[in-house]
């Protein structure tokens, strides 16, 4: 089974800054989706960034990056120049993609919090 | 276009009731999943629909059942409800052999 671990449960950065929230994933799969979703108080989940596993470049969304070392299991989302509007729970998550009835696998989130 | 709807927004129950849940997936989506997410906690899978069908099942009890309709919208239905049923619960939806799924802003269901 997929497991995906979020060993920060809570994180702050001043505005302007850059941030790094870390992800682990466990899978025994060689072809898989790895996501950063935000769920800002609002509560709506909102796909910020997407990892194929049989790419090598890591995936970049204007000021969100990813750093994806696959040997290593390891996912961390980058966030650059810091805003307000970034203050939500960042949930790493995995997807097999062998057929279409697959779930979404989140890990437990990160609560980040940028300080003006 | 509309994105994943949800109704209702918000829901509160008595202990013992049973409860529906709706959502309309994105335009173009014909896969429904739902989620059940405590309060500080990453969301669970509940169960997934394709074609009418329940695919998938995650680690919930029978009380927990489902239903996709012709136009792909689905319901997620919960009886003899818990306390510990008190959660937000989310829809998703995407397109065929999906590689990401688009959720619904979500049913904050309290049960008293």
């Amino acid at each position: 089974a997929q497991t995906v671990t979020q060993s920060q449960p809570e994180m702050s950065v001043q505005e302007a800054e850059t941030v790094t929230l870390s992800c682990t994933y466990d899978t025994s799969e060689n072809n898989y989706y790895l996501f950063w979703y935000k769920q800002p108080p609002s509560r709506q989940m909102i796909l910020v960034i997407r990892q194929e596993a049989y790419k090598q470049q890591n995936a970049t969304e204007n000021r969100f990056s990813v750093n994806f070392q696959k040997a290593a299991k390891s996912f961390s989302l980058k966030i650059s120049d810091s805003q307000l509007g970034d203050t939500a729970m960042y949930f790493c998550a995995f997807m097999k993609p062998k057929t279409s009835y697959d779930k979404v696998i989140f890990g437990p989130g990160t609560s980040l919090s940028v300080i003006p | 276009d509309a994105g994943v709807t949800q109704s209702p927004t918000h829901l509160i129950k008595t202990r013992g009731q049973q409860v529906t849940l709706r959502c309309s997936p994105k335009s173009g989506h014909d896969t429904v999943s739902w989620y059940q997410q405590a309060l500080g906690q990453g969301p669970q899978f509940i169960f997934q629909y394709y074609e009418e069908e329940e695919r998938q099942r995650g680690n919930f009890p029978d009380r927990f059942s489902g239903h996709q309709f012709p136009n792909y919208s689905s319901e997620l239905n919960v009886n003899a409800l818990l306390l510990g049923d008190s959660a937000l619960y989310l829809c998703a939806s995407g397109p065929g052999l999906a590689r990401e799924q688009y959720f619904g802003p979500g049913t904050r269901l309290t049960v008293t």
